[in-house]
C-alpha cells in the first residue's frame, strides 16, 4: 500500500520560512493535500491541488509537488501558524485515502 | 455556510456497536459524496469511510466488514454504524465533505468531531 512520509517535526522562528515535506514514490504524479489541525480542533484543508489555497488560507501559504516529495511553504511564520500539518493523497486503484503521519510545526 | 455536526460517540464495550451521526447544512448534501475519518488520541489522522451520493462506498482494511457507511440523503445526514468495535477503534471520528473527482478526493469541510471510547 502506498506510504506518506512525513517529518514528527519542525520548528522555526517567527517571521522566518517553515518547509514541510512530504515524501512518497512519484508522489509528483498525484494530487496532494494538506491540511492545518490547531490543538483540540477539526483539521481544516490548508492547500489542494498541491498549489491550490481555498479561500481563507493567507497567501503565506503555499505548495509543490514534483518527484518523489510534496513540500507546503509557510513564509513570515506567525505564531498562529503553531499546529499539525498532514498531508493527503488518494489511490484511485484502491479508491482509497492515505494520510502522511502529520507534522507538528513549533513557532521559537 | 457549510456545516457539518457530529454526533453519537461515547463509551462501548469491546464487541459492542455504535452509530454515528453527522447532521449536513449550507449545501446540497446529495450532491457530494462525504468521508469518515478518525484519529487515536494523540496520533495522526487515518480514513476510515467514504460513500458517494448514490451510496456507492469504500472502507479501510482495519475497519471492512465491521463499519457500514450510510446516508439519506432527504435528511442531509451521514451515517457510520460501528459494530465488532475493538479497544483500537477508540479515536474522535470527524465526517468531512468530500470533493470526489476523477483524479482525487479532498475534504473541504469538517464536523467538529465525536469520541469513541471503547473500553471493559
Amino acid at each position: 500500500s502506498y506510504v506518506l512520509t512525513q517529518p514528527p517535526s519542525v520548528s522555526v522562528a517567527p517571521a522566518n520560512t517553515a518547509r514541510i515535506t512530504c515524501g512518497g514514490k512519484n508522489i509528483g504524479s498525484k494530487s496532494v493535500h494538506w491540511y492545518q489541525q490547531r490543538p483540540g480542533q477539526a483539521p481544516v484543508l490548508a492547500m489542494h491541488y498541491d498549489r491550490d489555497r481555498p479561500s481563507g488560507i493567507p497567501e503565506r501559504f503555499s505548495g509543490s509537488n514534483s518527484g518523489n516529495t510534496a513540500t507546503l511553504t509557510i513564509s513570515r511564520v506567525e505564531a498562529g501558524d503553531e499546529a499539525d500539518y498532514y498531508c493527503q493523497v488518494w489511490d484511485g486503484s484502491s479508491d482509497h485515502v492515505i494520510f502522511g503521519g502529520g507534522t507538528k510545526l513549533t513557532v521559537l | 455556510e457549510v456545516q457539518l455536526l457530529d454526533s453519537g460517540g461515547g463509551l462501548a464495550q469491546p464487541g459492542g456497536s455504535l452509530r454515528l451521526s453527522c447532521a449536513a447544512s449550507g449545501f446540497t448534501f446529495s450532491n457530494y459524496d462525504m468521508t469518515w475519518v478518525r484519529q487515536a488520541p494523540g496520533r495522526g489522522l487515518e480514513w476510515v469511510s467514504s460513500t458517494s451520493g448514490n451510496g456507492r462506498s469504500t472502507y479501510a482494511d482495519s475497519v471492512k466488514g465491521r463499519f457500514t457507511v450510510s446516508r439519506d440523503n432527504s435528511k442531509s445526514t451521514l451515517y457510520l454504524q460501528m459494530n465488532s468495535l475493538r479497544a483500537d477503534d477508540t479515536a474522535v471520528y470527524y465526517c468531512a465533505r468530500d470533493r470526489r473527482s476523477s483524479l482525487t478526493r479532498a475534504f473541504d469541510s469538517w464536523g467538529q468531531g465525536t469520541l469513541v471510547t471503547v473500553s471493559s
